[in-house]
């Protein structure tokens, strides 16, 4: 069964200090690669696509990458607005409509 | 302005009612979902519709009817509430269904609490 799993669950940082999250991924046949940023009681907002293993995105303090079994989205010296939970998807190439199957997502708190 | 908008925010009905949510987004695109997030913020696919057209249909108890009256409209409705139905529930929309730049973007959600 193809399976999103995103770790670790939670995460406290330091401002300013660096870290990475990890998005795994059992998938046969990856159409995409999608980051999410979810704030408490709003809905997801959209960060990143990635399409192919060794592609990178950044913006602001967030860098995506991807390779053949996961992605990371590293941060670089977070600040206290960069807290949320950060969720990842898979597309897949399935029959003529694709959906996102999502992970249970990363609870990042950054610390002043 | 608002790009995907839901009504209303926050629902709290008695088991057995019938509720509606609606969903608008005015980014003129083709492809519009609906979404649960449960308790421990696990977020799943319901349905998906393409120009009208209902394209994606996971399991989901019958008592679920989405109904797409143009493809900027998107709503929800909901027969014989159940407990287990609580959750939040999120609208989005995409470009296209399929290819490159269908990204989603989603609207701000419906917390829907069954008493």
């Amino acid at each position: 069964e193809d399976q999103v799993t995103q770790s670790p669950e939670a995460l406290r940082l330091q401002e300013g200090e660096s870290s990475s999250l990890n998005c795994s991924y059992t998938v046969s046949g990856l159409r995409g690669l999608f980051w999410y940023r979810q704030d408490p009681g709003k809905g997801p907002e959209f960060l990143f696509t990635l399409y192919s293993a060794g592609e990178e995105k950044e913006k602001e303090r967030l860098k995506a990458t991807l390779t053949k079994k996961e992605s990371f989205l590293h941060i670089t010296a977070p600040k206290p607005e960069d807290s949320a939970t950060y969720l990842c998807a898979v597309q897949l190439y399935t029959g003529a409509n694709s959906k996102l199957t999502f992970g249970k997502g990363i609870t990042l708190s950054v610390r002043p | 302005d608002t790009a995907v908008s839901q009504t209303p925010k926050y629902l709290v009905t008695q088991m057995g009612n019938d509720k509606s949510i609606k969903c608008e987004q005015n980014l003129g695109h083709d492809t519009m979902y609906w979404y649960k997030q449960d308790s421990k913020k696990f977020l799943k696919i319901m349905f998906s519709y393409n120009n009208k057209e209902l394209i994606i249909n996971e399991t989901v108890p019958n008592r679920f009817s989405p109904k797409s009256p143009d493809k900027a409209h998107l709503n929800l409705h909901i027969n014989s509430l159940e407990l287990g139905d609580s959750a939040v529930y999120f609208c989005a929309s995409s470009q296209a269904a399929l290819g490159r730049g269908n990204e989603q973007f989603f609207g701000p959600g419906t917390r829907l609490t069954v008493l």
